[in-house]
């Protein structure tokens, strides 16, 4: 398997526009996890999703950001407008439930806002 | 994900001796833990889980040790390498607060050669 794959790696934007991160979980996988992650606050988790469905989107920072999910293989975060305070990596996890409930994370998007 | 903190606590070890990381958690109803290894530039990397029902786990190299009465959590690696120069991250989680992980802040691990 080829792990949770995410993209774009990097994404270098001005203030003011629209940001797009998105995300591939790993196949089976019925739980899908957004984090952001910061010198200062380290990991927080954003939202996550259990068969397509939010959940828990109580860590998103503000109306400007939002997450969709709209099939099991996809996944997309939405930051608009983006800000420089939004600057940091984002990362997406995938986990199967039953399983374990290890969450396995992807390698996440380095944004940076100007 | 590269260097997620200047301010990181930071355990320095000789190549070959033995490392403890240390997590102190904070809620008694946290049945799950995790150690997490993220390198500079990568996601984290899942290395060992314990539930709360044990007190000790063993996997290639790496020991997890948990403590309920102090919630206190260790991560032995045994004959560190520099391939474990990393952050590591403890996680818990509250099972009847759903799947979320909380994270605790890290710990710098530097190995000399």
């Amino acid at each position: 398997d080829a792990g949770v794959i995410q993209s774009p790696r990097h994404e270098v934007t001005e203030m003011g526009q629209e940001v797009t991160l998105r995300c591939k979980p790993i196949s089976g996988h019925d739980y899908l996890f957004w984090y952001r992650q910061t010198m200062m606050r380290g990991l927080e988790l954003l939202i996550y999703f259990n068969n397509n469905v939010p959940i828990d989107d109580s860590g998103m920072p503000e109306d400007r950001f939002s997450a969709k999910m709209p099939n099991a293989s996809f996944s997309t975060l939405k930051i608009q407008p983006s800000e420089p305070r939004d600057s940091a990596v984002y990362f997406c996890a995938s986990r199967e439930l039953g399983v374990t409930d290890t969450q396995y994370f992807g390698p996440g998007t380095r944004l940076t806002v100007l | 994900g590269e260097s997620v903190g200047l301010h990181l606590p930071t355990l320095s070890v000789q190549e070959g001796d033995n490392s403890i990381i240390n997590c102190a958690y904070s809620n008694s109803a946290s049945d799950y833990f995790i150690w997490y290894k993220q390198e500079s530039g990568k996601g984290p990397q899942f290395i060992i889980d314990i539930r709360s029902n044990m007190d000790k786990r063993q996997g290639q190299r790496v020991t997890v040790l948990l403590n309920k009465t102090v919630k206190h959590l260790s991560l032995q690696i045994a004959a560190t390498q520099p391939g474990d120069s990393a952050v590591y991250f403890c996680a818990e989680r509250v099972w009847d607060a759903g799947n979320m992980l909380t994270f605790g802040g890290g710990t710098r691990l530097m190995v000399k050669p």
